[in-house]
């Protein structure tokens, strides 16, 4: 039962154009969502987060965008530079059930030079 | 602030062979999580301890998996017998573990498990 959802094994976009990446989810009752990257032989880090009393959140080149409604979540990366291409993973939280986190099974971003 | 620590990064072993795996959370983190990554999928977690005291291990394989965090600090994560399909990056991750809603995770460099 997968409860988190990133739909695009991979992504390429072009340096210093946007990257959009998406997720979605079917349980309602998360409150929190994350977004890590992943780069190869290390641990996913922590990027950017929204509650879900919010629908944007920014910082940086980073943004992220919740619509409840559709279950959905995107982050969008403006400028896209070389250095942001790694694997992004989608995470949500169930603040009911001791804060467990739930994850996609991750998009891969190449940014071309 | 020192992040989350693992050891070994890396590690081989033959089948039926057994094997363990060390987490130090960041300081001041309450909870645990063990997590397992195989390649192209998303972390499925393991085992999930608040101090120490175990929370969620439904996803466990406990008839050749366990876990242990003992003083509410350190964790260790043993499989026994290696089975073939083990062979993954293993992630461990702690939170403050507040009551906070906006608990977030922060994951070690994880170890690579190969079973041959």
């Amino acid at each position: 039962d997968q409860q988190v959802k990133q739909n695009s094994p991979s992504l390429s976009v072009q340096e210093g154009r946007i990257s959009i990446l998406n997720c979605d989810y079917t349980n309602s009752m998360f409150d929190y969502f994350l977004w890590y990257k992943k780069y190869p032989a290390e641990g996913p880090t922590f990027l950017i987060s929204i509650s879900s009393i919010k629908d944007k959140n920014e910082d940086g080149r980073f943004t992220v965008f919740l619509n409840k409604s559709a279950k959905h979540l995107s982050l969008h990366i403006v400028p896209s530079q070389p250095g942001d291409s790694a694997v992004y993973f989608c995470a949500a939280k169930d603040g009911r059930n001791f804060n467990k986190f739930y994850f996609g099974s991750g998009t891969k971003l190449n940014v071309k030079p | 602030e020192a992040g989350v620590a693992q050891s070994p990064r890396y590690k081989i072993i033959e089948k039926r062979q057994s094997v363990a795996f060390w987490c130090n959370p960041i300081s001041g983190h309450a909870t645990l999580y063990w997590y397992q990554q195989i390649l192209g999928q998303g972390p499925k977690l393991l085992i999930q301890f608040q101090n120490n005291g175990v929370v969620d291990d439904s996803q466990l394989p406990k008839d050749r998996f366990s876990a242990e965090r003992l003083k509410g600090v350190d964790s260790t994560l043993k499989i026994q017998p290696a089975k073939l399909e083990d062979s993954a990056v293993y992630l461990c991750a702690s939170s403050l573990g507040a009551s906070s809603y906006q608990e977030t995770q922060y994951f070690g460099p994880g170890t690579r498990l190969l079973v041959l």
